[in-house]
């Protein structure tokens, strides 16, 4: 069964410094998401993302947040100057054009220091 | 924008018993309802949904059921076995392709 796929798997970063978080989203999905989760609480959205655009972005998401998709199977959430706020687990999701269900990769585990 | 509440935060229950989870949702454009349990470490798995054109959905022995009126929405685990023990997220979605708001998760232990 075709998964989401998420890279790096853990990420260390001193605060200031940019990162790159990438994923590959399931070949035949168009709607793309990226969610985060502090450790123990809930997963927060961030940024949703379709035909090349943002569709929709939460108040998190500001001004040091930024997504791409470079290529035709890449997705990435890029942090251009990180804080120490921004330590969580990031997840990627995507789903089918007319399909509810989103599918979740595995996470990249952030911890900014 | 769309508020998600879930009770209780932490849930124990004897091996073999049911675990109920309940949430509340607040904006009635809400249509679509998803449960993702969620391992230590691991990603949100779904592991059973629901739309609101429908009142119960049961798989096997996970069974979810919505209150559209009131606004709540459950979910029954039966015949609980250790491999249930995992956080649990509900969640409320408007539209096939619109984001997924989840609530805060409730902690089942499933006690031996």
């Amino acid at each position: 069964e075709p998964e989401v796929t998420q890279t790096p798997s853990h990420q260390v970063t001193q605060m200031g410094q940019e990162v790159i978080l990438r994923c590959v989203p399931i070949s035949n999905h168009l709607y793309f998401y990226w969610y985060r989760q502090i450790l123990g609480q809930k997963v927060e959205f961030l940024v949703s993302f379709y035909n090349n655009e943002i569709s929709e972005k939460s108040e998190i998401f500001d001004d040091q947040f930024s997504v791409e998709r470079p290529d035709g199977s890449n997705f990435t959430l890029k942090i251009r100057s990180t804080k120490l706020e921004d330590s969580a687990m990031y997840f990627c999701a995507s789903n089918e054009q007319g399909r509810e269900t989103q599918y979740f990769g595995p996470g990249t585990r952030l911890l900014v220091l | 924008g769309e508020n998600v509440e879930q009770h209780p935060s932490t849930l124990s229950v004897q091996e073999g018993d049911s675990a109920v989870i309940k949430c509340t949702y607040s904006d009635s454009a809400s249509n679509y309802f998803p449960w993702y349990k969620q391992e230590l470490g691991k990603r949100p798995q779904l592991i059973i949904d629901i739309r609101s054109n429908v009142g119960e959905k049961k798989d096997q022995r996970i069974a979810v059921t919505l209150n559209k009126t009131a606004k709540h929405f459950s979910l029954h685990i039966t015949e609980t076995q250790p491999e249930d023990s995992a956080v649990y997220f509900c969640a409320a979605s408007m539209s096939r392709d619109d984001k997924i708001i989840f609530g805060k998760g409730t902690r089942l232990h499933i006690l031996p």
